[in-house]
């Protein structure tokens, strides 16, 4: 089955240290995006990569970090000099606009969603 | 920026009765506006997609319908279950290239039998 996946599912972190945060996907998708989600908010943008090798900053990319080394892989660590780590993350894909053939399916902006890491920190 | 408002939660509903969720949106240019739903502790899912104006998503009874003049993307479904019960976020997508999704803050649903 195709699908993004997202690993582990609950992390604990101690202050002060690195923790990354996988993300894989066998969609064939081009583009990925990191998200946080903090309890009564809606979901923020951390990172985003549209090709391999290749990212961009989102809103809120202080203390983050990440590598786009693979198609299939977008890792995001979660650094020490993020004040405020402890949140819900989630990662997405989809296949940017342009690039989804011909016809009514040619505009694919549409993300599809892995099922999310909750990290905490101690 | 771009910008999505939608109504505050929380919403309870018994079962059988009509929904609507009201998002409305600020956006330069010609955004795709979306609904997805989150069922605890899970990621998003697409509920449904509008991509131009007057464009009608729907899907799983739930229907929504791009409105450029009102510059909104309701979220109407007739009669809810209590497997709905849920939080549902709408969002647009920035065109300019990146395709960046901007989310609305979501709304709770809870559907008692």
């Amino acid at each position: 089955d195709g699908g993004i996946t997202q690993s582990p599912k609950y992390l604990f972190r101690k202050e002060g240290q690195n923790v990354t945060l996988s993300c894989e996907q066998n969609l064939n998708h081009d583009a990925m995006y990191w998200y946080r989600q903090d309890p009564g908010q809606g979901l923020r943008l951390i990172y985003y990569s549209q090709i391999v090798n290749d990212f961009q900053k989102g809103d809120i990319a202080e203390g983050y970090s990440v590598s786009r080394e693979k198609k299939e892989s977008f890792p995001l660590t979660v650094t020490s000099a993020q004040k405020n780590p402890t949140a819900f993350y989630l990662c997405a894909s989809s296949i940017p606009p342009g690039q989804g053939g011909r016809g009514a399916n040619r505009r694919t902006d549409t993300q599809y969603f892995g099922p999310g890491t909750r990290l905490t920190v101690l | 920026g771009d910008s999505v408002t939608q109504m505050e939660g929380p919403v309870t509903l018994s079962e059988e009765a009509f929904l609507t969720i009201n998002c409305t949106y600020t956006a330069t240019g010609y955004p795709s506006l979306f609904w997805y739903v989150q069922y605890p502790g899970e990621g998003l899912q697409l509920l449904l997609k509008a991509t131009k104006a007057d464009d009608k998503g729907s899907n799983k009874g739930f229907e929504a319908t791009y409105r450029k003049e009102t510059t909104s993307f309701h979220l109407e479904k007739g009669s809810v279950q209590v497997s709905d019960s849920a939080v549902y976020f709408c969002a647009l997508s920035d065109r300019g290239g990146s395709e960046k999704l901007v989310f609305g803050k979501g709304t709770k649903l809870t559907v008692n039998p």
